[in-house]
Order: structure tokens, then C-alpha cells, then sequence
């Protein structure tokens, strides 16, 4: 069973500061995907990276994929209220899409 | 156009009872998915259709659970005999092609908020 670990489970910072998410497993992922979600809905793709040591940026949000394809994070920069949510990684592989539990995050005004 | 639709979002029912979730993909989807989401557990996978038949039924956690999809489009997923710890939302997802192993997006509905008294 591949399992994907989400770090931190919960922060909760300021207006304006910089945060790092991270997601880990033991396993190699063929993809790797990022997924906010807010109440209420259903998650939302944000981002899909398929190769070791790819760097994607969105904005103010930079996902990278590790070298060994078994890790990411995703980095926002002057985080805004907006990006409040819970932020859901994803690992594909031949076995099925592995879902990580998230990292819920709250951006304070 | 439109995107995922399930219904209902809401439902409350009786242990013991069964109930229906439905599920209607975007249009021209031929992968289907359906999750369960838990407080504090993420998105656990229950089953995988690829146009009507389901290639991995391996997340439906009793035989109390059952899913079927026709024409190629809506879904229903069956929970008979509810109990307290079913209690969860269901989300259904579509995607164009198969979500792996190469990454096709999932697009989700908003779920289908279960609680079972």
C-alpha cells in the first residue's frame, strides 16, 4: 500500500508570510498532483507534476516534485486570506491515485 | 460547462436504513471515482469505473457498499443497512482518462454530506 505523509497537518499564519507544505512517502509516484479544497466542495486540481526534479510555478504558489519522485511541497509566497484551505497531495502510480489527509491551512488578515 | 453534479448534498438517515448517492459526471468523462472523506482521514478511495464496468472495486469497505454506473455516465453508490460509522461525505470525481498512473486531473463534485443517526 503505497501511503503519502502530509506536513504540517495544521498551520495557521499571518497575512503576507511564506509557508512550505510538504508531502512524503516511501514509495516512487508516476505523478503527483495538488489539490486545494475549501468547505463545503469538492477538492480542485491545482497542480500535476510527472518528472524527478520538476519545479511548477502558479502565481505565488511553486510546487516541486522531488528528484527520486517519492516527495513535493508546495511553497506560497505572501500567502494571502485567499489561499486559506485544506491543500491535498496526490500520488499516481499503477496501483491507484493515493490520496495524503492534508495540511489544513489559515491565512489570518 | 457544467461540471460534477451530485445529489443529494445533504442527507440524514436512521441506522439501519439504505440510501442512494448519486453521482453525474461531466459530460464525455469515461473515468468515474468515488471517495469518502472522514474528519481527519483525507480521501479514502472506495471505486474506480472506466465506462460502465469498475476495474478496481478494492475501497468498498463491506459488502454493504455497491456502485454501478450506466451509459457511460451517472453513478450511484448503495449503502445498505447504514450504520453510525458510515457517517461521512462521498465525493464523486470525473476525469477524461484514467487519474493514473500519469495524472489526468480529477474534477469532484461538492459531495454528498452523510449522517447517519
Amino acid at each position: 500500500t503505497q501511503l503519502l505523509e502530509q506536513s504540517p497537518q495544521f498551520l495557521s499564519i499571518q497575512e503576507g508570510e511564506n509557508l512550505t507544505v510538504y508531502c512524503n512517502s516511501s514509495s516512487v509516484f508516476s505523478s503527483l498532483q495538488w489539490y486545494r479544497q475549501e468547505p463545503g466542495e469538492g477538492p480542485v486540481l491545482l497542480v500535476t507534476v510527472v518528472t524527478g526534479g520538476e519545479v511548477k510555478k502558479l502565481k505565488r504558489l511553486t510546487f516541486q516534485f522531488g528528484d527520486a519522485r517519492k516527495d513535493s511541497s508546495l511553497h506560497i509566497t505572501a500567502a494571502q486570506p485567499g489561499d486559506t484551505g485544506l491543500y491535498l497531495c496526490a500520488g499516481g502510480g499503477a496501483d491507484g491515485l493515493t490520496f495524503g489527509k492534508g495540511t489544513h491551512l489559515i491565512i489570518q488578515p | 460547462g457544467a461540471g460534477v453534479s451530485q445529489s443529494p448534498s445533504n442527507k440524514v438517515t436512521e441506522k439501519g436504513k439504505d440510501v442512494e448517492l448519486r453521482c453525474d459526471p461531466i459530460s464525455g468523462h469515461t473515468a468515474l471515482y468515488w471517495y469518502r472523506q472522514s474528519l481527519g482521514q483525507g480521501l479514502e478511495f472506495l471505486i474506480y469505473f472506466q465506462g460502465n464496468s469498475a476495474p478496481d472495486k478494492s475501497g468498498l469497505p463491506s459488502d454493504r457498499f455497491s456502485a454501478e454506473r450506466t451509459g457511460g455516465s451517472v453513478s450511484t453508490l448503495t449503502i445498505q443497512r447504514t450504520q453510525q460509522e458510515d457517517s461521512a461525505v462521498y465525493l464523486c470525481a470525473s476525469s477524461l482518462t484514467p487519474a493514473y498512473p500519469r495524472g489526468s486531473p480529477l474534477h469532484f463534485g461538492n459531495g454528498t454530506r452523510l449522517t447517519v443517526t
